[in-house]
């Protein structure tokens, strides 16, 4: 079935330090692909999103661009703060017995420290 | 606007018991997805309900059993409890049967720790 697999965490930066979280999926058709993030005690939240390959998902300073040629969806940040110190995880969604579902990495988790 | 709400919090079972949790969505979205975190892991899909059908089923043993009622609620239930079953439930909800088209928007979930 379909996967998704990302680099194992905790990853701990400095501030304003670049951020990278590989993420690599298999799937039998051309799902679309999210990052979604968990702040400490709260939901999950969708971070950004891309539905096609080479779209460019951003938003709040991340990005992510859907490579089908190496089946990635890394993320990354040019200046990390304090603030971004949460779980992220790596998701794509897929049809199953008539509806969509999604399918989640196992998550990384970054302590962003002054 | 209220965001999807959960209840209970947290809870405690033993094994053997049944547990119902409940989900509200956000206002007007009619599709409504459960799905488990077990701590250290990422979220599994359990079901998935779109206009009070069941639309799609994770790979979880038939103790596990969810409705959607008329209003768009749902709700999840589990029988006989197993000490496995501890986890982070996850209800989220979303304007259309599919994920493709949009976000799914996550509740903060419902601790369950089967003792």
């Amino acid at each position: 079935g379909n996967s998704v697999t990302q680099m194992e965490g905790p990853v701990t930066l400095s501030e304003e330090a670049f951020l990278t979280i590989n993420c690599t999926y298999t799937a039998t058709g051309y799902p679309s692909l999210f990052w979604y993030v968990q702040y400490p005690g709260e939901g999950l939240q969708l971070l950004l999103k891309a539905t096609k390959a080479d779209d460019k998902g951003s938003n709040k300073g991340f990005e992510a661009t859907y490579r089908k040629e190496t089946t990635s969806f890394h993320l990354e940040k040019g200046s990390v703060q304090v603030s971004d110190s949460a779980v992220y995880f790596c998701a794509l969604s897929e049809w199953s017995g008539g509806g969509n579902k999604l399918t989640f990495g196992t998550g990384t988790q970054l302590k962003v420290e002054l | 606007d209220a965001g999807v709400t959960q209840s209970p919090t947290h809870l405690i079972k033993t094994r053997g018991q049944h547990v119902t949790l409940r989900c509200s969505p956000i206002s007007g979205h009619k599709s409504v997805s459960w799905y488990q975190q077990v701590l250290g892991q990422g979220p599994q899909f359990i079901f998935q309900y779109y206009e009070k059908e069941e639309r799609g089923r994770g790979n979880f043993p038939d103790r596990f059993s969810a409705r959607q009622f008329p209003n768009y609620s749902s709700e999840l239930n589990v029988n006989a409890l197993l000490l496995g079953d501890s986890a982070l439930y996850l209800c989220a909800s979303s304007l259309e049967g599919t994920v493709n088209t949009g976000e799914l928007f996550f509740g903060e979930g419902s601790r369950l720790t089967v003792l």
